[in-house]
């Protein structure tokens, strides 16, 4: 069964450093999407994608965030300078196959602990 | 704007019990309506879904929610516990465009 990829699995990181955050959707979908949960929070909308533009994004999502799709296959999400209250999971989904009902498609996540 | 309510941060059951998770949602459009499931360490999985169909949705694990438009509400339920539905469930409503928009969770224990 197609399944959304995401790497690494765990990130720590020092403050004020890059990171990037990688996932691969499943491949016939049109709609990609990040989604971050602080520890003991809920599931924050950060930033949707599509036709190679981003859609629609949160407040969360600001200058220190970008996202793009560089090869057709892989997604990303980069953090410029980390603070410590980015550390969270976060979630790539995808949706938008043939007769999509809006049902995102999660990877597992990429745990980033920033230090 | 769409936004979603789940009542109880945390639900205790027995075992063999009866579970019931409440989320009640707010949207300006027909709205879907999903029920994510996520054990520990783990992503987001769905356990089912509403999109203008059957208002009653079975979905995975004997799980089911009702659609109730008059009351807003897609409660989840299953008839009888079982210590591996022990996980965290989250409610989420969309407009049928591509943003999902969650509730706060709620945290399942299930009791031998």
């Amino acid at each position: 069964e197609p399944e959304v990829t995401q790497t690494p699995s765990h990130q720590v990181t020092q403050m004020g450093q890059e990171v990037i955050l990688r996932c691969v959707p499943i491949s016939n979908h049109l709609y990609f999407y990040w989604y971050r949960q602080i520890l003991g929070q809920k599931v924050e909308f950060l930033v949707s994608f599509y036709n190679n533009e981003i859609s629609e994004k949160s407040e969360i999502f600001d200058d220190q965030f970008s996202v793009e799709r560089p090869d057709g296959s892989n997604f990303t999400l980069k953090i410029r300078s980390t603070k410590l209250e980015d550390s969270a999971m976060y979630f790539c989904a995808s949706s938008g196959g043939v007769g999509h009902t809006g049902e995102l498609f999660f990877g597992e996540g990429s745990r980033l602990t920033v230090l | 704007a769409q936004s979603v309510t789940q009542l109880g941060s945390h639900v205790s059951v027995s075992e063999g019990a009866l579970v019931l998770l409440r989320c009640n949602y707010s949207s300006s459009v027909p709205p879907y309506l999903f029920w994510y499931v996520q054990y520990p360490n783990q992503g987001l999985q769905l356990l089912l879904k509403y999109t203008s169909a059957a208002t009653l949705v079975k979905g995975i694990n004997g799980f089911e929610a009702e659609f109730k438009k008059s009351e807003t509400s897609f409660h989840l339920t299953k008839p009888s516990a079982h210590m591996s539905d022990a996980a965290e469930y989250f409610c989420a409503v969309s407009d049928a465009g591509n943003m999902l928009t969650f509730g706060g969770g709620t945290r399942l224990m299930v009791k031998p």
